[in-house]
């Protein structure tokens, strides 16, 4: 059982470029989640999906774009990336709804040069 | 915008005490979790507690809430080294029963 899977783990990108990240979880859990992580800020919901076809945003939608591809994989896109979305980026899933447990990737380290 | 706020910041302790820390939010709250993270690791679900209970127990932790005031404490007691993390607090009652939103954290380090 290996719970939720993100890749890659580190990545490296120049302003403008493209990159999906990869997540899926094998606990048959119907809720995934997006949050990237600041120093200082927390963690921050970029997107969910409540259920597989679904998708919604959260408090820091711009500039990402992502895909329930089905009940196991969500993967989140840059189109165009920016310095800004310099960050580590962390994948959830929960069996209901996100107030309850919700278990957590190892995350992906990005830097836009 | 943040929903829980932990205090301390930060808290160094010697290994074997008790650490205590804090969340404040600020809308009614159905749930309200705590989450551990180890330094460059995901983050791992330690205890939910509901809004109709004032205290719950999970192994050496202590978590009380206090719904008339806003605020919830982390108890650990008798630390150790390996407890050093972030601790975070989680609230849902913003956005929606989907959400939950997550304090700045507090940094705990025990020394041994």
């Amino acid at each position: 059982n290996a719970g939720v899977t993100q890749t890659p783990k580190f990545q490296v990108l120049k302003t403008g470029q493209s990159m999906t990240l990869q997540c899926a979880q094998d606990m048959n859990h119907n809720s995934m989640y997006w949050y990237r992580q600041d120093p200082g800020m927390g963690l921050r919901l970029i997107y969910y999906s409540a259920s597989e076809g679904t998708t919604d945003k959260g408090e820091v939608p711009n500039g990402y774009n992502v895909s329930r591809l089905n009940k196991r994989e969500f993967s989140l896109r840059l189109e165009s990336a920016a310095p800004s979305q310099t960050s580590v980026y962390f994948c959830a899933s929960s069996a209901g709804t996100g107030r309850e447990t919700q278990y957590f990737g190892p995350g992906t380290r990005l830097l836009v040069l | 915008s943040q929903q829980g706020e932990e205090d301390p910041q930060a808290l160094s302790i010697q290994e074997g005490e008790n650490a205590t820390m804090n969340c404040s939010y600020k809308t009614s709250i159905n749930n309200l979790q705590w989450y551990r993270q180890n330094s460059g690791r995901g983050l791992v679900h330690l205890i939910l507690i509901r809004s109709n209970e004032r205290e719950k127990h999970s192994g050496r932790l202590r978590v009380t809430l206090d719904t008339s005031k806003k605020s919830s404490s982390l108890l650990i007691t008798a630390s150790r080294a390996a407890d050093t993390a972030s601790y975070f607090c989680a609230t849902d009652g913003v956005g929606g029963y989907q959400k939950v939103t997550f304090g700045t954290g507090t940094k705990l380090q025990v020394i041994p």
